[in-house]
């Protein structure tokens, strides 16, 4: 699986928009990038995932560049319960059924 | 049950001492995996169970490390003659395939070897 990188940590205020940027230079044509988050003393928790088209559901938007080499996951209006490390994983869905952690962006989203 | 539910929350151990810990996937999930994650870093992939097969252990560090799934739903992890490296938050996840959405991990164990 190929291999991600984020920036350490990021900041924010609530209510604003947050954009995690990962890059996956490396990413093969089968590879999927997949987000999730862990808020302190929690397991891992799936956000999102995607190919190459931008996805978005009700937790986040995902934004894969046309290369696809790197992606942005935005929350829209950060809250507090927002504040968590955020990893990005890039995933083959056919035969690697496992998921590689990084070191994850540390989030706070200030008041 | 509506989640991933793992026991006990927290376990201290005496060094060379087996702990057990227990992991009970959503009901219907095939996938289940366990995790390592030590303080401060992202979990790191321990083994993979299909059903009741063992399909990948890999990550396991050691062979004080074992795990089971005998009847392809309730999963232990045993590790034998804990030691202060094996202190560290355990993490359970299943998935109902290896394909499409994520995988739902519970809350861990932490294990803290003295």
């Amino acid at each position: 699986d190929a291999k991600t990188t984020q920036p350490p940590s990021m900041d924010c205020a609530e209510g604003r928009a947050a954009n995690l940027p990962c890059n996956h230079s490396t990413i093969s044509g089968n590879e999927y990038v997949y987000w999730y988050r862990q808020i302190h003393s929690q397991g891992p928790q799936y956000i999102i995932h995607g190919l190459k088209n931008n996805e978005t559901n009700e937790m986040a938007s995902l934004i894969i560049t046309e290369d696809r080499k790197s992606s942005t996951l935005i929350l829209p209006h950060a809250t507090l319960r927002d504040t968590a490390v955020y990893y990005c994983i890039v995933r083959r869905m056919d035969s690697s059924y496992k998921l590689i952690f990084g070191s994850g962006t540390r989030l706070l989203v200030r008041p | 049950g509506a989640g991933v539910s793992q026991s006990p929350r927290y376990k201290v151990a005496k060094r060379g001492q087996d702990v057990a810990l227990r992991c009970d996937p959503i009901s219907g999930h095939v996938s289940l995996f366990w995790y390592q994650q030590a303080l401060g870093q992202g979990p790191e992939f321990l083994t993979y169970f299909q059903n009741e097969a063992q399909l990948d252990k890999s990550g396991l560090p050691s062979d004080r490390f074992f795990a089971e799934r005998p009847e392809g739903s309730v999963s232990t992890l045993k590790i034998q003659r804990t030691q202060q490296e094996d202190s560290a938050v355990y993490l359970c996840a299943s998935s109902f395939s290896l394909t499409g959405g994520g995988y739902t991990f519970g809350s861990g164990t932490r294990l803290t070897v003295v």
